[in-house]
Protein backbone atom coordinates (compact mmCIF):
# COMPACT_ATOMS: atom_id res chain seq x y z
CA UNK A 1 0.00 0.00 0.00
CA UNK A 2 1.09 3.52 -0.87
CA UNK A 3 1.63 5.90 1.66
CA UNK A 4 3.64 7.97 4.08
CA UNK A 5 5.50 6.53 6.99
CA UNK A 6 6.90 8.85 9.90
CA UNK A 7 9.03 7.48 12.37
CA UNK A 8 9.14 6.66 15.88
CA UNK A 9 5.84 7.68 16.32
CA UNK A 10 6.84 8.78 20.11
CA UNK A 11 10.68 10.12 20.99
CA UNK A 12 12.25 11.48 24.45
CA UNK A 13 14.71 13.18 24.51
CA UNK A 14 16.94 15.69 26.60
CA UNK A 15 17.90 18.99 26.64
CA UNK A 16 20.99 20.03 23.90
CA UNK A 17 20.22 16.96 22.52
CA UNK A 18 19.91 16.69 18.68
CA UNK A 19 17.01 14.24 17.44
CA UNK A 20 16.11 13.41 13.92
CA UNK A 21 12.69 12.57 12.46
CA UNK A 22 12.01 10.36 9.66
CA UNK A 23 9.56 10.32 7.19
CA UNK A 24 9.07 7.96 4.01
CA UNK A 25 7.09 7.99 1.27
CA UNK A 26 6.45 5.45 -1.51
CA UNK A 27 3.73 7.78 -3.75
CA UNK A 28 6.18 8.98 -6.48
CA UNK A 29 5.46 12.37 -4.44
CA UNK A 30 7.89 15.51 -5.68
CA UNK A 31 6.41 17.79 -2.75
CA UNK A 32 7.31 16.68 0.78
CA UNK A 33 6.48 19.51 4.03
CA UNK A 34 7.45 19.13 7.80
CA UNK A 35 4.67 20.60 10.34
CA UNK A 36 4.73 21.54 13.64
CA UNK A 37 1.48 21.49 15.69
CA UNK A 38 0.98 22.51 19.54
CA UNK A 39 -1.47 21.48 21.68
CA UNK A 40 -4.99 22.84 20.31
CA UNK A 41 -3.19 24.70 17.83
CA UNK A 42 -3.11 24.69 13.90
CA UNK A 43 -0.01 23.58 11.87
CA UNK A 44 3.27 25.94 10.99
CA UNK A 45 5.17 25.27 8.53
CA UNK A 46 8.80 24.23 9.19
CA UNK A 47 10.26 23.39 5.80
CA UNK A 48 9.26 22.00 2.87
CA UNK A 49 10.92 20.82 -0.60
CA UNK A 50 9.31 20.55 -4.10
CA UNK A 51 12.07 18.41 -5.61
CA UNK A 52 15.21 16.62 -4.97
CA UNK A 53 18.47 18.31 -3.79
CA UNK A 54 16.09 21.85 -3.27
CA UNK A 55 14.22 22.31 -0.28
CA UNK A 56 13.11 26.41 1.00
CA UNK A 57 12.35 27.79 4.81
CA UNK A 58 8.86 27.87 5.90
CA UNK A 59 7.60 30.27 8.73
CA UNK A 60 9.32 28.54 11.88
CA UNK A 61 12.22 27.04 10.37
CA UNK A 62 14.78 28.50 13.17
CA UNK A 63 16.14 25.77 15.01
CA UNK A 64 15.86 22.87 12.58
CA UNK A 65 17.56 21.49 9.70
CA UNK A 66 16.32 18.89 6.36
CA UNK A 67 18.05 17.27 3.44
CA UNK A 68 15.86 15.69 0.28
CA UNK A 69 18.54 13.04 -1.11
CA UNK A 70 16.56 11.37 -2.24
CA UNK A 71 12.72 11.31 -3.16
CA UNK A 72 11.11 9.26 -1.07
CA UNK A 73 12.98 10.35 1.68
CA UNK A 74 12.39 13.86 3.77
CA UNK A 75 14.27 13.80 7.68
CA UNK A 76 13.76 16.65 9.64
CA UNK A 77 16.36 17.29 12.49
CA UNK A 78 16.11 19.40 15.32
CA UNK A 79 18.78 21.19 16.63
CA UNK A 80 19.45 22.02 20.34
CA UNK A 81 18.97 25.92 18.70
CA UNK A 82 15.37 24.74 19.07
CA UNK A 83 13.86 26.93 21.88
CA UNK A 84 10.81 24.54 22.37
CA UNK A 85 10.90 21.55 20.66
CA UNK A 86 8.40 19.41 22.44
CA UNK A 87 5.28 19.36 19.73
CA UNK A 88 3.46 16.72 17.37
CA UNK A 89 5.50 16.61 13.71
CA UNK A 90 3.63 16.52 10.71
CA UNK A 91 5.34 15.15 7.31
CA UNK A 92 3.15 15.55 3.88
CA UNK A 93 3.26 14.94 0.77
CA UNK A 94 1.44 16.01 -2.16
CA UNK A 95 1.77 15.33 -5.93
CA UNK A 96 0.18 18.30 -7.04
CA UNK A 97 -0.13 20.48 -4.21
CA UNK A 98 -3.48 21.75 -5.43
CA UNK A 99 -5.20 18.52 -4.68
CA UNK A 100 -4.05 18.37 -0.71
CA UNK A 101 -1.83 16.34 0.76
CA UNK A 102 -1.00 12.65 1.83
CA UNK A 103 -0.05 13.39 5.67
CA UNK A 104 1.70 10.90 7.97
CA UNK A 105 0.54 9.46 10.90
CA UNK A 106 3.10 11.98 12.83
CA UNK A 107 6.07 11.76 15.54
CA UNK A 108 5.36 13.36 19.10
CA UNK A 109 8.52 14.80 20.55
CA UNK A 110 9.13 15.21 23.95
CA UNK A 111 12.07 16.76 25.11
CA UNK A 112 13.19 16.74 28.98
CA UNK B 1 2.49 37.50 5.48
CA UNK B 2 -0.08 34.94 4.33
CA UNK B 3 -2.83 34.53 7.05
CA UNK B 4 -5.28 31.97 7.58
CA UNK B 5 -7.71 33.03 10.58
CA UNK B 6 -10.52 30.21 12.12
CA UNK B 7 -13.02 30.76 14.86
CA UNK B 8 -14.35 29.96 17.37
CA UNK B 9 -11.14 28.44 18.11
CA UNK B 10 -13.15 26.26 20.47
CA UNK B 11 -16.92 24.95 20.43
CA UNK B 12 -19.15 22.59 22.88
CA UNK B 13 -22.73 21.89 22.18
CA UNK B 14 -25.36 19.23 22.90
CA UNK B 15 -25.49 15.99 20.18
CA UNK B 16 -28.04 16.77 17.64
CA UNK B 17 -27.09 20.31 17.13
CA UNK B 18 -26.11 22.37 14.11
CA UNK B 19 -22.89 24.34 14.28
CA UNK B 20 -21.01 26.19 12.01
CA UNK B 21 -17.34 26.64 11.48
CA UNK B 22 -15.77 29.95 10.24
CA UNK B 23 -11.92 30.59 7.65
CA UNK B 24 -11.36 33.89 6.88
CA UNK B 25 -7.91 34.17 4.48
CA UNK B 26 -5.18 37.54 3.47
CA UNK B 27 -3.00 35.60 0.84
CA UNK B 28 -0.92 36.83 -2.09
CA UNK B 29 -2.02 34.19 -4.63
CA UNK B 30 -4.89 32.01 -3.34
CA UNK B 31 -5.55 28.72 -5.44
CA UNK B 32 -7.85 27.02 -3.31
CA UNK B 33 -9.13 26.24 0.53
CA UNK B 34 -9.11 23.28 2.11
CA UNK B 35 -11.01 21.70 5.31
CA UNK B 36 -9.49 19.06 6.89
CA UNK B 37 -10.62 16.65 10.30
CA UNK B 38 -8.17 15.98 12.53
CA UNK B 39 -9.45 13.36 15.64
CA UNK B 40 -5.66 11.80 16.85
CA UNK B 41 -2.89 12.13 14.72
CA UNK B 42 -2.68 12.86 10.82
CA UNK B 43 -5.29 15.07 9.28
CA UNK B 44 -7.97 13.76 6.70
CA UNK B 45 -9.21 15.80 3.89
CA UNK B 46 -12.82 16.77 3.73
CA UNK B 47 -13.47 19.23 1.31
CA UNK B 48 -11.09 21.69 -1.49
CA UNK B 49 -12.96 24.53 -2.43
CA UNK B 50 -11.87 26.80 -5.94
CA UNK B 51 -15.00 28.72 -6.72
CA UNK B 52 -17.19 30.94 -4.99
CA UNK B 53 -21.08 30.09 -3.93
CA UNK B 54 -20.67 26.45 -4.85
CA UNK B 55 -21.18 24.66 -2.06
CA UNK B 56 -19.64 21.22 -1.28
CA UNK B 57 -21.53 18.22 0.20
CA UNK B 58 -20.94 15.03 2.00
CA UNK B 59 -23.41 13.48 4.23
CA UNK B 60 -24.29 15.97 7.07
CA UNK B 61 -21.13 18.21 6.31
CA UNK B 62 -21.28 20.91 3.93
CA UNK B 63 -19.15 24.13 3.01
CA UNK B 64 -19.02 27.12 0.85
CA UNK B 65 -16.40 29.35 -0.43
CA UNK B 66 -16.80 33.35 -0.67
CA UNK B 67 -13.59 35.11 -2.56
CA UNK B 68 -15.40 38.28 -2.80
CA UNK B 69 -15.44 38.62 1.29
CA UNK B 70 -12.44 35.84 1.69
CA UNK B 71 -13.42 33.31 3.67
CA UNK B 72 -15.54 30.31 4.26
CA UNK B 73 -17.90 28.05 6.34
CA UNK B 74 -17.89 24.63 7.42
CA UNK B 75 -21.52 23.27 8.33
CA UNK B 76 -22.38 20.09 10.33
CA UNK B 77 -25.38 18.99 11.30
CA UNK B 78 -27.29 16.90 13.48
CA UNK B 79 -23.85 16.46 14.85
CA UNK B 80 -23.15 13.60 16.54
CA UNK B 81 -20.25 12.68 19.32
CA UNK B 82 -18.02 11.08 16.65
CA UNK B 83 -18.06 14.88 15.21
CA UNK B 84 -15.60 15.57 18.16
CA UNK B 85 -12.16 16.82 16.78
CA UNK B 86 -10.12 19.62 15.42
CA UNK B 87 -11.28 21.43 12.06
CA UNK B 88 -8.13 23.14 10.10
CA UNK B 89 -9.03 25.41 7.55
CA UNK B 90 -5.83 25.41 5.48
CA UNK B 91 -5.58 27.87 1.69
CA UNK B 92 -2.95 26.74 -1.29
CA UNK B 93 -0.92 29.47 -2.22
CA UNK B 94 -0.23 29.80 -5.91
CA UNK B 95 3.86 30.08 -6.87
CA UNK B 96 4.96 28.94 -3.55
CA UNK B 97 3.18 25.52 -3.67
CA UNK B 98 2.26 25.44 0.11
CA UNK B 99 -0.56 24.96 2.32
CA UNK B 100 -1.16 27.73 4.95
CA UNK B 101 -3.51 26.66 7.61
CA UNK B 102 -5.03 28.37 10.42
CA UNK B 103 -5.27 27.75 13.99
CA UNK B 104 -7.88 25.04 14.06
CA UNK B 105 -11.74 24.79 16.26
CA UNK B 106 -11.41 22.47 18.35
CA UNK B 107 -15.53 21.06 18.42
CA UNK B 108 -16.86 19.00 21.19
CA UNK B 109 -20.24 16.97 21.16
CA UNK B 110 -21.34 16.04 24.22
CA UNK B 111 -23.83 13.15 24.05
Amino acid sequence: DGGITQSPKYLFRKEGQNVTLSCEQNLNHDAMYWYRQDPGQGLRLIYYSQIVNDFQKGDIAEGYSVSREKKESFPLTVTSAQKNPTAFYLCASSRQAFYGYTFGSGTRLTVV
Amino acid sequence: EDKVVQSPLSLVVHEGDTVTLNCSYEVTNFRSLLWYKQEKKAPTFLFMLTSSGIEKKSGRLSSILDKKELFSILNITATQTGDSAIYLCAVFIQGAQKLVFGQGTRLTINP
